[in-house]
């Protein structure tokens, strides 16, 4: 079965400098991979994918991601983060098998705190 | 447009209770899911459905009913409620996923929060 890995359940980060989220991804087959982003009290919203092409996949509000096949990796990144990045994402992979539709398998978390 | 409306927002039942989690979307989307979360757990899936009449269990199922009978809707029901089913619920769609273009792409709900007491 797929899994996505987030090692990370805070990152602190001061406004202006780099942002960086890691997950890892363990799936059979070619990876679909996404990160989502969650802000309080609110439901998730669709950040970016990596389905196949660029290793480098841009998506909203800046976020780009980093697909490493050989480290199993998918890490988000934000080149100068703003306070408003400060929510809780979460990395996702989807099921290989076509049958599932959209099936997502969900990592942890990782609560990003980006400070003034 | 209302995209995925989740009712009731906020639901407090005593152990042993039953009720049920509506779900609608108005976006045509033919998958359906259902989605709990819980602090450092992540979003875990209870089930899903590819269309209508078609439902699949996910990785959380016990104690979860589900049925649809419209592309529309994917009402969830509980029907012992548990202290341990106290948790906050998410209901997304999205397109089949078959299309590369829209693989993936989940619209979530504002979720519903339900305490079993």
């Amino acid at each position: 079965a797929q899994s996505v890995a987030q090692p990370e359940d805070q990152v602190n980060v001061a406004e202006g400098n780099p942002l960086t989220v890691k997950c890892t991804y363990s799936v059979s087959g070619n990876p679909y991979l996404f990160w989502y982003v969650q802000y309080p009290n609110r439901g998730l919203q669709f950040l970016l994918k990596y389905i196949t092409g660029d290793n480098l996949v841009k998506g909203s509000y800046g976020f780009e991601a980093e697909f490493n096949k050989s480290q199993t990796s998918f890490h988000l990144k934000k080149p100068s983060a703003l306070v408003s990045d400060s929510a809780l994402y979460f990395c996702a992979v989807r099921d290989t098998f076509k049958a599932a539709g959209n099936k997502l398998t969900f990592g942890g978390g990782t609560r990003v705190l980006v400070k003034p | 447009n209302a995209g995925v409306t989740q009712t009731p927002k906020f639901q407090v039942l005593k152990t042993g209770q039953s009720m049920t989690l509506q779900c609608a979307q108005d976006m045509n989307h033919e998958y359906m899911s259902w989605y709990r979360q819980d602090p450092g757990m992540g979003l875990r899936l209870i089930h899903y459905s590819v269309g209508a009449g078609i439902t699949d269990q996910g990785e959380v199922p016990n104690g979860y009913n589900v049925s649809r009978s419209t592309t529309e809707d994917f009402p969830l029901r509980l029907l012992s409620a548990a202290p341990s089913q106290t948790s906050v619920y998410f209901c997304a769609s999205s397109y089949s996923g078959l299309a590369l273009t829209k693989a993936g792409e989940l619209f979530f709900g504002e979720g519903s929060r339900l305490t079993v007491l």
